[in-house]
């Protein structure tokens, strides 16, 4: 088991470029989770996967904002025309449908600056 | 509304103090779990302790406690003799079952160990 990891750790773009983030899961994790996290708040929850079915997008998720998970395994978010207030750390989770009580485990995030 | 509070900002201590962080939530739900989450200044958060709605007996695990009351919707955690590493923000969660899987986080707890 090697945990959520994500890629890349750190990210700085202009405002208006185009940035993908990727998320890979602990393995067997059928549900993947993205949220974003401001300084010196919790994270937001942003979106949900079971599998490869995106379940749930909060309001947070504008249409500059989309995330897939093609074949269930890892995912990626991609952010269109960044704007500065996009910088944020990025946060992807899993868990396992087989456990009722739906404990996420976090990877180390992606924290992005735009300029 | 589902909402979870954390009216402790900061908490400072000496190394080997007890200290209790409080956490209230809100919800509509008669089936949720709560839970602790730990994030060093690495910035990964780090699953502590959960909690279902169903239980509210308390327990100790190591140097951590928790005492999860309904009537008052509080679930407080407890580290004793803590340690210089305890230092990082500590985050509490809600999950519902209710409108899927989102889960809610307080906005945190920074706690400071000094030796």
């Amino acid at each position: 088991d090697t945990g959520v990891s994500q890629d890349p750790r750190h990210k700085i773009t202009k405002r208006g470029q185009n940035v993908t983030f990727r998320c890979d899961p602990i393995s067997e994790h059928n549900r993947l989770y993205w949220y974003r996290q401001t300084l010196g708040q919790g994270p937001e929850f942003l979106t949900y996967f079971q599998n490869e079915a995106q379940l749930e997008k909060s309001r947070l998720l504008s249409d500059r904002f989309s995330a897939e998970r093609p074949k269930g395994s890892f995912s990626t978010l991609e952010i269109q025309r960044t704007e500065q207030g996009d910088s944020a750390m990025y946060l992807c989770a899993s868990s396992s449908l087989s456990d009722p009580t739906d404990t996420q485990y976090f990877g180390p995030g992606t924290r992005l600056t735009v300029l | 509304a589902q909402k979870v509070t954390q009216a402790q900002t900061e908490i400072s201590v000496v190394e080997k103090e007890d200290v209790t962080l409080d956490c209230v939530y809100e919800t509509r739900d008669t089936t949720y779990y709560l839970f602790w989450y730990k994030q060093p200044p690495s910035g990964e958060l780090v699953f502590l302790i959960r909690r279902n709605s169903f239980d509210e007996q308390n327990e100790i695990s190591g140097r951590y406690s928790w005492n999860f009351q309904k009537s008052t919707s509080s679930f407080n955690f407890t580290i004793t003799a803590s340690q210089v590493v305890d230092s990082a923000v500590y985050f509490c969660a809600l999950s519902e079952r209710i409108g899927g899987f989102k889960t809610i986080f307080g906005a945190g707890t920074r706690l400071f160990v000094k030796a």
